[in-house]
């Protein structure tokens, strides 16, 4: 069974950079998949963040990519994402999740979400 | 704001039917396959339907999806007070280059 699990500060300060590692058991990261990076504010609906391949191929979304950096350590089978000068606004629930085999794009497997909150 | 736009909230009375509907654009839902996710209260989402109708092994038949044009609708038949829950639709949009979640649908069992 493929887990995901997020790990990473729950609090941040204005400005600074968010760092989140997701830590992937029961798969192989080298064995493929696009890996993927999705936030929740408080109340509202889910926002991709962006994507990585295996291979280190990745896709942002465009409305954050001046931000952000995911990146995947295949030997400790592990991806991480990193959003610099963040605002109030990045205040979410960040879940990491794999992109499923199929013939579009839909993710199967998550985690069960970190916390983040941006206050000084 | 997102590109794929669905009703707010839906409601039935238990063992009645649902449907939510998905609404894009030919740079999304009309060009790219459809997923569905139940998110139900305080947990992560979770993969309903895939590829537009596929559902993942574990997942009952009362959930079904297809697509039509720039539109596509997620049915619960059936349905339980294990149900209430939150549902977003997603998909490629290959204009913005970017997977697009939907606005979200809370239904909420009678």
């Amino acid at each position: 069974q493929v887990q995901l699990q997020e790990s990473g500060p729950g609090l941040v300060k204005p400005s600074e950079t968010l760092s989140l590692t997701c830590a992937v058991s029961g798969y192989s990261i080298s064995s493929g998949s696009y890996w993927g990076w999705i936030r929740q504010p408080p109340g509202k609906g889910l926002e991709w963040i962006g994507s990585i391949f295996h291979s280190g191929n990745t896709d942002y979304n465009p409305s954050l990519k001046s931000r952000v950096t995911v990146s995947v350590d295949t030997s400790k089978n592990q991806f991480s994402l990193r959003l610099t000068s963040v605002t109030a606004a990045d205040t979410a629930v960040y879940y990491c999740a794999r992109t499923g085999h199929g013939s579009g794009r839909f993710f199967d497997y998550w985690g069960q979400g970190t916390p983040v909150t941006v206050s000084s | 704001q997102s590109v794929l736009t669905q009703p707010p909230s839906v409601s039935a009375a238990p063992g009645q039917k649902v449907t939510i509907s998905c609404s894009g654009s030919s740079s999304n839902i009309g060009n790219n396959y459809v997923s569905w996710y139940q998110q139900l209260p305080g947990t992560a989402p979770k993969l309903l339907i895939y590829d537009n109708n596929k559902r993942p092994s574990g997942i009952p038949d009362r959930f079904s999806g297809s697509k039509s044009g720039t539109s596509a609708t997620l049915g619960i038949t059936g349905l339980q007070t294990g149900d209430e829950a939150d549902y977003y639709c997603g998909t490629w949009d290959s204009s913005l280059s970017a997977y697009v979640f939907g606005t979200g649908t809370r239904v909420t069992v009678l």
